[in-house]
């Protein structure tokens, strides 16, 4: 059973920085592209960041960019976001998500979902 | 960036009706296009890829059609665990992902 399991989230002043893990088990981690989307409260979803593979290619939505990083270690099948420089508007639930394509295609949407962890950015 | 738009923002279903949802691109995204439905306090789960696929698992009472830049999802009749939000998210142009702002769909 694929499973993904958020933590390090919680309660950071503006400027300050976080750092956010996923645990990730029942399927070859380092055989898929991986995600980081976010939901600020009562809003929709925003897709954050993601990582290939080896971890040699990694994007970013504009919005976060030389704020935030994201990588993974395969030996730990372990994602990762550090988030630096934090805003109030960075706050949302964030989500580790498995990238998934239909076959030949190198277009990637979301199979698995993990539960999320609360990022609250406030003074 | 390609812009996502969902209609309505809110559908008011009665149990047993059906479910029209409707989604919108900037621009083409060819069949690129998958569906997701979230419940309070969970995760999104995934319902349609390739803008008319259903994923492992989920009922044949949803269905997707559309390419382009118009793009619908059904759900046929609806039942009590169908009451979500629905959101549409477009895949042409990865890496950069973009989603529409849903479809909240409530008990009539």
């Amino acid at each position: 059973e694929v499973q993904l399991v958020e933590s390090g989230g919680g309660l950071v002043q503006p400027g300050g920085s976080l750092r956010l893990s996923c645990a990730a088990s029942g399927f070859t981690f380092s055989s898929y592209w991986m995600s980081w989307v976010r939901q600020a409260p009562g809003k929709g979803l925003e897709w954050v960041a993601n990582i290939k593979q080896d971890g040699s290619e990694k994007y970013y939505v504009d919005s976060v960019k030389g704020r935030f990083t994201i990588s993974r270690d395969n030996a730990k099948n372990s994602l990762y976001l550090q988030m630096n420089s934090l805003r109030a508007e960075d706050t949302a639930v964030y989500y580790c998500a498995r990238e998934i394509s239909e076959l030949g295609i190198a277009k990637y949407y979301f199979d698995y979902w993990g539960q999320g962890t609360l990022v609250t950015v406030s003074s | 960036e390609i812009v996502m738009t969902q209609s309505p923002a809110t559908l008011s279903v009665s149990p047993g009706e059906r479910a029209t949802l409707s989604c919108r691109a900037s621009q083409s995204v060819s069949s690129n296009l998958a569906w997701y439905q979230q419940k309070p306090g969970q995760a999104p789960r995934l319902l349609i890829y390739g803008a008319s696929t259903r994923a492992t698992g989920i009922p044949a009472r949803f269905s997707g059609s559309g390419s382009g830049t118009e793009f619908t999802l059904t759900i046929s009749s609806l039942q009590s665990e169908d009451f979500a939000v629905y959101y549409c998210q477009q895949y042409n142009n990865w890496p950069r992902l973009t989603f529409g702002g849903g479809t909240k769909v409530e008990i009539k």
